[in-house]
């Protein structure tokens, strides 16, 4: 049984440029969330994907945005890259609602 | 929405030492914890989960935390830490799984 996996592991991107990550959620898992940690700073949580529908949204702005596909993989979509963005984005899933996460290795991001 | 406060963001030990690492959440009716380990440049680990029952949970590699309702609290303890255990620690509470700031465990030989 795999585990969750992300991609890439590193990425480098310049202020106002778009980017996408991926996450290949746990066999079993439909539920899949996304956060932001900031260096220093516990995750924050940026949203939630259940069955291929948003199921919650922390405080983040629309430019962050997300998708869950048929096989629960998951893509979180950042638009206009700013300098703030920088931060390691985990992804978490789940076998469902309510139920404990387990964490991917996360994506570092770094926006110059 | 529920909050979390790691009162302690940095927590220095010598090796063989006990450790206690606070946690203190906002109350709630129903309230489900956690604790999550981060080792440098990894992604988050589960350390050990309260959702009902007993209210002293174990994980495998000797930490405990009590879930303590009149004090909103669940803090993580070792009787006796190891140099391999110097990480991040993270606590949780579960609604839109809101983290604590983190507490640095650092253990000295």
């Amino acid at each position: 049984e795999t585990g969750v996996t992300q991609s890439p592991t590193h990425l480098i991107k310049t202020r106002g440029q778009q980017v996408t990550l991926r996450c290949s959620s746990q066999s079993g898992h439909n539920t899949v969330s996304w956060y932001q940690q900031a260096l220093g700073q516990g995750p924050q949580f940026i949203f939630q994907y259940y069955r291929e529908e948003e199921n919650g949204r922390g405080n983040f702005p629309p430019r962050f945005s997300g998708l869950q596909f048929p096989n629960y993989s998951s893509e979180l979509n950042v638009n206009a890259l700013e300098l703030d963005d920088s931060a390691l984005y985990l992804c978490a899933s789940s076998v469902g609602l309510g139920e404990t996460q387990y964490f991917g290795p996360g994506t570092r991001l770094l926006v110059l | 929405a529920q909050s979390v406060t790691q009162l302690d963001s940095q927590v220095p030990v010598f090796e063989e030492a006990p450790v206690e690492l606070r946690c203190n959440y906002s109350s709630s009716v129903s309230v489900y914890l956690f604790w999550y380990v981060q080792y440098p440049n990894q992604g988050l680990q589960l350390l050990l989960k309260y959702l009902s029952g007993s209210t002293l949970v174990e994980s495998i590699n000797g930490f405990e935390a009590e879930f303590n309702k009149s004090q909103t609290s669940f803090h993580l303890r070792k009787p006796s830490v190891h140099i391999s255990d110097t990480a991040e620690y993270f606590c949780a509470v579960k609604d839109d799984m809101r983290f604590g700031a983190g507490t640095r465990l650092t253990v000295k030989p």
